[in-house]
Formats: structure tokens, sequence, C-alpha cells
């Protein structure tokens, strides 16, 4: 089946350590996207690619970067975490022809301590 | 404040129709959507419907718009245990971003 695939599912890590997280997708979508869901609120877009090119929201954080090696992955580094970036985060891919419908994948939830 | 409102519960009885209700800030939205969340999994789109429709029907869903006041609701039908999870409302305009609210839980009591 085609989907997004989210690894890990779960990653804890320590105040001030660099993470990344990975995701990759079969759908052969050329859109993909990073969102942070807090606990309790709204997926908040941080970021997404058209192809190759980056789009970053004005107000992400500089803390927060992003790779996109090839059409089917996608990573997010978070250079220097601190408590306050723990969340969820989820990736979405869409096609270019329908880019109003985004396919979710499963989330990451960060812990920092 | 938020572009998008939602309350943040909903308690309903199995077999009896849920109605959880949306209100938007933005009259320039194009695309409004309500995505499903199950516990531990990513959001699933349910349905959408553009600006210019007052209504959508899918099986047991029911979306109305009234885009005077800025307001979008979800009917389901029959509501069914399996549908208890959290309800997200988005909007967007002409590009790819979505603004979602912070999530109705609707909790199927039986």
């Amino acid at each position: 089946d085609a989907m997004v695939i989210q690894n890990p599912r779960y990653q804890v890590t320590q105040f001030g350590k660099p993470v990344t997280l990975s995701c990759s997708q079969t759908l052969n979508h050329n859109v993909m996207y990073w969102y942070q869901q807090k606990s309790s609120q709204a997926p908040k877009l941080l970021f997404h690619y058209y192809d190759k090119d980056f789009n970053n929201e004005a107000d992400t954080p500089d803390n927060f970067q992003s790779r996109r090696p090839n059409t089917s992955f996608c990573f997010l580094d978070i250079r220097s975490p601190g408590l306050g970036d723990a969340a969820m985060y989820l990736c979405a891919t869409s096609s270019q022809r329908a880019y109003n419908e985004q396919f979710f994948g499963p989330g990451t939830r960060l812990t920092v301590l | 404040g938020e572009d998008v409102e939602q309350s943040l519960f909903l308690s309903v009885r199995e077999g009896d129709s849920s109605v959880i209700n949306c209100t938007y800030t933005d009259s320039s939205s194009t695309y409004l959507y309500w995505y499903k969340q199950e516990p531990g999994a990513g959001l699933q789109l349910l349905t959408y419907i553009f600006s210019n429709m007052d209504m959508k029907q899918d099986q047991r869903l029911t979306v109305l718009l009234n885009k005077k006041d800025k307001h979008l609701s979800l009917r389901i039908a029959d509501t069914q245990t399996g549908d208890s999870a959290i309800y997200f409302c988005a909007e967007s305009m002409n590009d790819y971003k979505l603004s979602f609210g912070a999530g109705t839980t609707v909790t199927v009591r039986a």
C-alpha cells in the first residue's frame, strides 16, 4: 500500500543533543511537509519542500532544519533541542495536482530530557 | 487569536448523530477540511469542501458550509465507537499551507 512512513515512532533525546527524524513516502508525491503538534494544540506547519525547493515558515525557529535528498525521503533536524521542542512531529505529502489533499504519516513523538 | 476555532470536547451516544462545529476567520479560504486523528496515529483526511459549495455528503458524513458566518460543520450519522477520535477542522487558500484548529475530541459512549 502507498503510504507515508515515519521513523522512529518515539524518540527520546537530551537537552541540546541534536536529533534527526525521518520521513519516507511511496506515493511519489512532489510536495513534503513537516508539522509540529504540541499536546492539545493544532498542528503547525514548520516548512515544506516543493520538489527540491525549500519553503520555510516565517515563524519557524532556526533550530529546525530540513533535508530532502530525493523524492522519497525527507528529514527533520533539530540542532539543539530544548524542553519546548517536545511534541509530535508529523510528516505529510501531497501531489502538485492535488495539493489540497495532504496524506499524513503516523508521527514521531519527541521527548526532551 | 486563532484563525480556526473549534469546541474542545463532544460526547455522543452510539447510534446518535454527532455534529462538530468550526469557525474560521479568513474569508479568502478556498478549501475547508475535516481530518480525523485516532490515538497514536497521524491525521486522516475525511473530507473537504470547496468554498463555493454549501454542502457535501459522503456516506455517513455531511459537511455544511455557511460562508457568510464563516462556519463549518461536520455531521456524522449513526455514530459508532470507531468514530471516537480527535477531529480537526482546517482551511487553506490557493497555496500549500493548512491552518488547523486545535481539534475536537469526540467520545462515543455505549
